[in-house]
């Protein structure tokens, strides 16, 4: 079975700072990754997302990761903190289409000004 | 993507009574579709997996007497929470399996049970 690893539950950074949400996956096939954003009391956005494409995605807000298979690592970035970003972070996997998705638990981005 | 919709966004209700929860594709037809669970300050949990015109798979420790799950049509998929208690209260989200492995979530719902 997959399942995906976020390491952090709460990460903090100034604003202007880079943004760094680390994703670990395990799984036995090749997996489809996705990272997104839940603002409180609401629901998920997504940021991006692989499909055994290219290795480096970029998504919304200038958000961006790498498929790392050595790594099996999927971490999220963004040079740039804004106050914006704020938000709980879920990075998720799948093996096929009509699979559902396996949630992290989460990792809490807290924007310093 | 697939918009998905949700009703009703936020609902109390008292302990014993049960709960209905929509979920609507509005511009898509989903083949299968996904009910998630959310705790507060939690993650989500996968509570099932319905397919349309076929009995919904429960992920294990998900009552399927307590959360009835109906999947009617390509576009209609609902939650049923029976005899609710205040240890039910939690938002609750509906998703459905797109194109190219993606899935597009429902605004949620939040259920509190007083």
């Amino acid at each position: 079975a997959q399942s995906v690893t976020q390491l952090g539950s709460h990460v903090s950074v100034s604003e202007g700072a880079l943004v760094l949400l680390r994703c670990n996956y395990s799984s036995s096939v090749p997996p489809y990754l996705f990272w997104y954003v839940q603002y409180p009391n609401q629901g998920l956005q997504l940021l991006l997302k692989y499909t055994s494409a290219a290795t480096l995605v970029k998504g919304i807000n200038g958000f961006e990761a790498e498929f790392k298979k050595s790594e099996t690592s999927f971490h999220l970035t963004k040079p740039s903190a804004h106050m914006s970003d704020a938000a709980e972070y879920f990075c998720a996997v799948k093996v096929t289409g009509n699979t559902p998705l396996v949630f992290g638990k989460g990792t809490r981005l807290s924007v310093i000004a | 993507g697939a918009v998905v919709s949700q009703h009703p966004s936020r609902v109390i209700c008292k302990s014993g009574t049960s709960v209905k929860i929509e979920c609507r594709s509005l511009d898509f037809q989903a083949t299968t579709m996904f009910w998630y669970r959310q705790f507060p300050k939690k993650s989500l949990m996968l509570m099932a997996t319905s397919n349309e015109g076929s009995k919904a798979t429960y992920e294990q420790g998900v009552e399927k007497d307590k959360f009835l799950i109906n999947h009617a049509s390509l576009t209609l998929s609902t939650l049923t929470v029976t005899s609710a208690h205040p240890e039910d209260s939690s938002f609750y989200i509906c998703s459905l399996a797109g194109d190219s492995y993606e899935q597009y979530f429902g605004p949620g719902t939040r259920l509190t049970v007083t």
